[in-house]
């Protein structure tokens, strides 16, 4: 039972270099998302997803993107990383029970990144 | 917008204490309110929730309850554990699937 599965756990980037962070999910889940999460400002949404080829952004998009080919996968793009983008970044799928939302959102181990 | 408040941690308690870690939230409609707990090293995992008003949400001992009239989710628990060592995050959703999360109040808890 996987659940939702990141990777790298950790990654050290140079400035202006390019990467990916994987999400997988095993669940069948429709929604997806990607969080970041800095010392003293809690979790805040990058981008989500409702669906394969929905996405849509969240509080804090520049910098990223991201697509969603199948219902599996959910990958977050850094086309330029830059020291800002230092972070723990965690991957979340939805399960909904109809609305109003009453699910619960799955995370992922986490991803650390580190831009020097 | 939505948000969500936390009091700021860390909390730091002897192990039996009684913990309060409060919470109150703005929100358009009605919400569901949501406790997730982080223990370090680790995602985030859903503690407890409640869907409507006047709902109590509980689970491996802590409590939270859904107080409309003061938009508050107050996570209580009458007696902790060095294990319960972590993070705790409020949540709130008014939507279909994205949630809003106050900034997360550290709890040590010692022997």
């Amino acid at each position: 039972n996987a659940g939702v599965t990141q990777t790298p756990k950790f990654q050290v980037l140079k400035t202006g270099q390019s990467m990916t962070l994987q999400c997988a999910q095993d669940m069948n889940h429709e929604y997806m998302s990607w969080y970041r999460q800095d010392p003293g400002m809690g979790l805040r949404l990058i981008h989500y997803s409702v669906g394969a080829g929905i996405t849509d952004q969240g509080e804090v998009p520049n910098g990223y993107n991201v697509s969603r080919s199948t219902t599996e996968d959910f990958p977050l793009r850094l086309l330029s990383a830059a020291p800002s983008q230092t972070s723990v970044y965690f991957c979340a799928s939805f399960r909904t029970s109809g609305f109003p939302n009453t699910g619960e959102l799955f995370f992922g181990e986490g991803s650390r990144l580190t831009v020097l | 917008g939505d948000s969500v408040t936390q009091m700021e941690g860390p909390v730091t308690l002897s192990e039996e204490a009684f913990l309060t870690i409060n919470c109150t939230y703005t929100a358009t409609g009605y919400p569901s309110l949501f406790w997730y707990v982080q223990y370090p090293g680790e995602g985030l995992q859903l503690l407890l929730k409640a869907t409507k008003a006047d709902d109590k949400g509980s689970n491996k001992g802590f409590e939270a309850t859904y107080r409309k009239e003061t938009t508050s989710f107050h996570l209580e628990k009458g007696s902790v554990q060095v294990s319960d060592s972590a993070v705790y995050f409020c949540a709130l959703s008014s939507g279909y699937s994205t949630l809003t999360f106050g900034k997360g109040t550290m709890l040590l808890v010692s022997p």
